[in-house]
């Protein structure tokens, strides 16, 4: 089945940690993203890629990180700068980035703060 | 983004109609997409309007007016299953925190 895949499920940090969120998709989509959901609060793009080594910063980049060698990987680091963490995190993807296309999301990584 | 406000909760008992509105600023607008979400899943598509009007898919039903920068999410005939929520959005930028809609027995 095609399907877009994160891992872990749960993921904890400790204070001065980087830690690494995987999404993997074999949907052959060209366009990847990371959003940050919180409770109350609607999805905030952190990072999306179009094309295999290129990526784009979304509203609130700072203190994450991405790589895209690969069409079919994206993975997010948090990295130690990103003073509030604990969030769900979602990576989805899309055929293109233009309008009016779908996305397809993973299932999501709980991210907490040890 | 395109400030997208929806309500926060609704409650609806099995069988009945529920409509989920959203309203949206209308600058820069390029179509309105409704994605549902159970709890600690993955959001899936649900419509995609960029047209003024009604779309009916099944039970669910998506309604745009592109003057007003106004949609709404229509349920049908409530099932145990549609609990969840429902996120309305705009571009890849854009989306509403989301409507958690409860349906009681």
């Amino acid at each position: 089945d095609g399907g877009i895949t994160q891992s872990p499920k749960y993921l904890f940090r400790k204070e001065g940690q980087n830690v690494t969120l995987s999404c993997e998709q074999n949907l052959n989509h060209d366009a990847m993203y990371w959003y940050r959901q919180d409770p109350g609060q609607g999805l905030r793009l952190i990072y999306y890629s179009q094309i295999v080594n290129d990526f784009q910063k979304g509203d609130i980049a700072e203190g994450y990180s991405v790589s895209r060698e690969k069409k079919e990987s994206f993975p997010l680091t948090v990295t130690s700068a990103q003073k509030n963490p604990t969030a769900f995190y979602l990576c989805a993807s899309s055929t293109q980035t233009g309008i009016g296309e779908k996305l397809f999301f993973g299932s999501g990584t709980q991210l907490s703060v040890l | 983004g395109q400030n997208i406000d929806q309500p926060t909760e609704m409650t609806a008992t099995e069988g009945a109609i529920v409509q989920i509105n959203c309203t949206y600023q209308t600058s820069g607008f390029n179509g309105l997409f409704w994605y549902q979400q159970h709890a600690g899943e993955a959001p899936t598509f649900l419509s995609y309007n960029v047209l003024d009007g009604l779309e009916e898919k099944g039970r669910f039903s998506s309604f745009l007016s592109r003057s007003k920068g106004y949609s709404y999410l229509l349920l049908k005939e409530l099932q145990m299953k549609d609990s969840a929520s429902y996120l309305c959005a705009g571009d890849k930028l854009s989306f509403g925190a989301g409507t958690t809609v409860t349906v009681r027995a």
